[in-house]
């Protein structure tokens, strides 16, 4: 079955730039889809399609994708930011969606 | 206001059934497919099911194909998930999660309801 694999934590200071890895066989391939999901809450979408971003979601949120790594990007992380974040594809192989494992962001 | 509300969870004994009901507003509903997806207590995400608008494509996780069964009443505006042959790891909250047809991802999300399987 097709993985998506995250790193489990990732710590960031206050205003500094923190960094989500989503790795896949060629997800690049793949329309890549980003949740924020703070304790508590239902997940929100964050960015779609890769890079793409909802309405009402900040600029300091962006996504990219190279061969088979995808990525989130927070830029000037505020302490609001700190959530789990999952990474998300519908793999057209299997007719299946895929959730990656998950991250904790933790705001220093 | 756009919204889901799912319904229906509850504690039911191993190899018990539940019926899980999810209530759409503020949006057609009939030019949406849906999904559920569930996270068991302190643990990720795992999508469950997806129904389209006709509900022409249905899809499962291997984990629950043939004991869950998703459908959906258009002119009800709602979306149902039944489970059957309930195991202990079927333990989760379960949410709905609206579609975007164009992208594929899950642009709106219920609050979910609880499910607990235990004897």
């Amino acid at each position: 079955s097709y993985v998506l694999t995250q790193p489990p934590s990732v710590s960031v200071a206050p205003g500094q730039t923190a960094r989500i890895t989503c790795g896949g066989n060629n997800i690049g391939g793949n329309g890549v889809h980003w949740y924020q999901q703070k304790p508590g809450q239902a997940p929100v979408l964050v960015v779609y399609d890769d890079s793409d971003r909802p309405s009402g979601i900040p600029e300091r949120f962006s996504g990219s994708t190279s061969g088979n790594t995808a990525t989130l990007t927070i830029s000037r992380v505020e302490a609001g930011d700190e959530a789990d974040y999952y990474c998300q594809v519908w793999n057209s192989s299997s007719d299946h969606y895929v959730f990656g494992t998950g991250t904790k962001v933790t705001v220093l | 206001e756009v919204q889901l509300v799912e319904s229906g969870g509850g504690l039911v004994k191993p190899g018990g059934s539940l019926r899980l009901s999810c209530a759409a507003s503020g949006f057609t509903f009939s030019s949406y497919s849906m999904n559920w997806v569930r996270q068991a207590p302190g643990k990720g995400l795992e999508w469950v099911s997806s129904i389209s608008t006709s509900s022409g494509y249905i899809y499962y996780a291997d984990s629950v194909k043939g004991r869950f069964t998703i459908s959906r009443d258009n002119a009800k505006n709602s979306l149902y998930l039944q489970m059957n042959s309930l195991r202990a790891e079927d333990t989760a909250l379960y949410y709905c999660a609206r579609d975007d047809p164009r992208t594929r991802a899950f642009d709106i999300w219920g609050q979910g309801t609880m499910v607990t399987v235990s004897s």
